[in-house]
């Protein structure tokens, strides 16, 4: 059974048009994150959620915001997507406070921007 | 110096073989290890937790120095199926639920 679920899996856009990406999950866990990852790179942290604390990443660009109206959704909102915002999106989420505990990921959502 | 670094490969080594990557964290209080696998596309995937007293799992083995600062992972016996990218990930310190991400090392095994 999917436990964190992202849609949709692909999304075309067109550049400086603003998209949603959504995910959720069923583990009921307090922590969720959006990564960044572009071919060939580590996934690049843009900010997490502990509870309804937003923590942001120092050099996440404006252009990207989140929302998180309950414990199981979260978004990721582009305001005025550029060619260089083309990725895989990721979202993860985590149970707090268990150092041992890993992240989970969903399937990822791949952004193209037209 | 990156805060965790991995050879990036690609590794190309025939079915059978053993292999061995290697990765090295800058953070001394770092307190959790992982190796995670990511296929082309697809998400990453824990492979296993890395303990300090060593751990297995199968063909894999995964260690841990913490003088050094290095992690290792070793699978014997691969196969075809093993061909992915193998991530590095380390937990931050105590209190920041944050892991960081290596660059990964790709490996194909090849027939």
């Amino acid at each position: 059974d999917a436990m964190v679920i992202q849609n949709p899996r692909y999304q075309v856009t067109q550049f400086g048009k603003p998209v949603t990406l959504s995910c959720s999950q069923t583990l009921n866990h307090n922590v969720m994150y959006w990564y960044q990852q572009k071919s060939s790179q580590a996934p690049k942290l843009l900010f997490h959620y502990y509870d309804k604390d937003f923590n942001n990443e120092a050099d996440t660009p404006d252009n990207f915001q989140s929302r998180r109206p309950n414990t199981s959704f979260c978004f990721l909102d582009i305001r005025s997507p550029g060619l260089g915002d083309a990725a895989m999106y990721l979202c993860a989420t985590k149970r707090a406070g268990g150092f041992t505990d890993t992240q989970y990921f969903g399937p990822g959502t791949r952004l193209t921007v037209l | 110096r990156k805060e965790v670094e991995q050879d990036p490969g690609p590794f190309n080594v025939p079915e059978g073989a053993t292999v061995a990557f290697n990765c090295t964290y800058s953070n001394s209080a770092s307190q959790s290890f992982f190796w995670y696998r990511q296929d082309c596309r697809k998400e990453p995937k824990l492979l296993m937790s890395v303990y300090s007293s060593g751990n297995e799992d199968g063909r894999f083995t995964a260690q841990l120095n913490r003088a050094s600062q290095y992690i290792s992972l070793l699978i014997r016996d691969s196969k075809l199926s093993d061909s992915a990218t193998y991530l590095c990930v380390v937990n931050a310190p105590f209190g920041n639920e944050k892991l960081t991400f290596g660059t990964g090392t790709r490996l194909t095994i090849i027939p």
